[in-house]
């Protein structure tokens, strides 16, 4: 069965500095990978997703996201975060022969001014 | 750009009551969804729909539970009997085509059952 690992709950960064949120998954094929966020009483915006190709994925907002085989990692970076980038960051692997996606239990993000 | 819209945004409702929550899809996407989050959880599939009849289920989606494309706009989700432990953020999507084409999620109804 298909699974995700978001290991950090909340992080907690500065204005302007570099962020990296993990994304472990568990999945015997290849998987369909996203990121979604979630800002306070809003739905889930997709940032980005990976179906194939190229391992390095640009998404929305100056996100990019890396999908590592070896390390089933799918980890979401951004090289200066933003104050409006406070929010709620969803990992979700998916596949070809289901409907369904399947979540991480999200990283909370708090941005320091 | 459109929206998924979800009503209400906050239902309150006794145990064992029937409770329906709406949803108004994007207009020219195909596949729809629910999903739910208990808080503090993961984010959990529930349902899909297509051309009018369920394609996926997951455990939690029990007899208790069903879904309705009434017209050509909405999709329902209604819960007959509720029960302490259907407390959650229940999300709508849908997405237009193909697996490759996004989900687009609504802003969630927060249902309590007291």
């Amino acid at each position: 069965a298909q699974s995700v690992t978001q290991p950090d709950i909340h992080i907690t960064v500065s204005e302007g500095a570099s962020l990296e949120l993990r994304c472990n998954y568990s999945y015997g094929a290849t998987p369909y990978l996203f990121w979604y966020v979630q800002s306070p009483g809003q739905g889930l915006q997709l940032l980005l997703k990976y179906f194939s190709g190229d391992t390095l994925v640009q998404g929305i907002k100056g996100f990019e996201a890396e999908f590592k085989r070896s390390q089933s990692s799918f980890n979401l970076r951004k090289p200066s975060v933003h104050w409006s980038d406070a929010a709620e960051y969803f990992c979700a692997v998916g596949s070809g022969g289901s409907e369904k996606l399947v979540f991480g239990k999200g990283t909370k993000l708090t941005v320091n001014p | 750009e459109p929206e998924v819209t979800q009503t209400p945004s906050h239902q309150v409702t006794q145990m064992g009551q029937e409770v329906i929550l709406r949803c108004v899809p994007i207009s020219n996407h195909l596949y729809f969804y629910w999903y739910r989050q208990i808080l503090g959880q993961k984010v959990e599939f529930l349902v899909s729909f297509y051309n009018n009849e369920i394609s996926e289920k997951s455990e939690i989606f029990d007899d208790q539970f069903s879904v309705e494309r009434p017209d050509g706009s909405n999709f329902t989700l209604k819960i007959r009997s509720t029960k302490l432990e259907d407390s959650a953020m229940y999300f709508c999507a849908s997405r237009r085509d193909s697996f490759n084409s996004p989900l687009h999620f609504g802003n969630g109804t927060r249902l309590t059952v007291t």
